[in-house]
């Protein structure tokens, strides 16, 4: 069965700090990896993606994540993040041979002091 | 928007009563699935559908079940509501199952048992 860690449950950054949030993955086989994230009040957004190639992968809002297959770590990143980027963040994984049930992280809470 | 309608938006009921929450994919989406968020279990899925067919069931109670129309779009039935139950449901809409592709959510239910 497939799990995901997420080992930052509250994270706090002041505006323009970097942020790094870790996700590691247990599965046997080839996956597929996202990133979502959640306003207050609002629904799941995909931030990006891995499904194949490059291991560095860039999504909106200038996030970045990166697959480390030896690690099965998809950790998050952002150089210098904004106050409007507080937020829950969920990463998931489901399996890389069709379209199946996504499995989550428990998220990471993102608050961003001005 | 990620084009993922939900409705209702919120619902309260008291224990022991049964509810229907209705999701409609993005046009052109043949797969929709269930997720229920709570406090407790996180993001969980429940179910998912494939132009009309049952394809996987994670975590769903036997109180719980769904079903997909011709038109596509979901009703997930809940029964025999305990408190526990409270929590925010998501549907999420895929293209097809030859994927990979990335889920799209809609705005979720949030259901309040009483």
């Amino acid at each position: 069965a497939q799990s995901v860690s997420q080992h930052n449950h509250h994270v706090i950054l002041s505006e323009a700090a970097s942020l790094e949030l870790g996700c590691n993955y247990s599965y046997g086989g080839t996956v597929n990896l996202f990133w979502y994230v959640q306003y207050p009040g609002q629904h799941l957004q995909l931030l990006l993606k891995y499904f194949s190639g490059d291991p560095l992968v860039k999504g909106i809002k200038g996030f970045e994540a990166e697959f480390i297959k030896s690690k099965f770590s998809f950790n998050l990143r952002k150089p210098s993040v904004q106050w409007s980027d507080t937020a829950e963040y969920f990463c998931a994984v489901n399996a890389n041979f069709g379209n199946e049930k996504l499995t989550f992280g428990t998220g990471t809470r993102l608050t961003i002091i001005p | 928007d990620s084009g993922v309608t939900q409705t209702p938006k919120h619902l309260i009921t008291a224990t022991g009563q049964r509810v229907t929450l209705r999701c409609s994919p993005r046009s052109g989406d043949l797969s929709v699935y269930w997720y229920q968020q709570s406090l407790d279990q996180g993001l969980q899925f429940l179910i998912q559908y494939y132009n009309g067919e049952e394809r996987a069931k994670g975590n769903i109670l036997e109180r719980f079940s769904a079903q997909q129309f011709p038109d596509l779009h979901s009703e997930l039935n809940l029964s025999s509501l305990e408190l526990g139950d409270s929590a925010l449901y998501f549907c999420a809409s895929s293209v097809d199952t030859t994927g990979p592709y990335e889920q799209y959510f809609g705005p979720g239910t949030r259901l309040t048992v009483t």
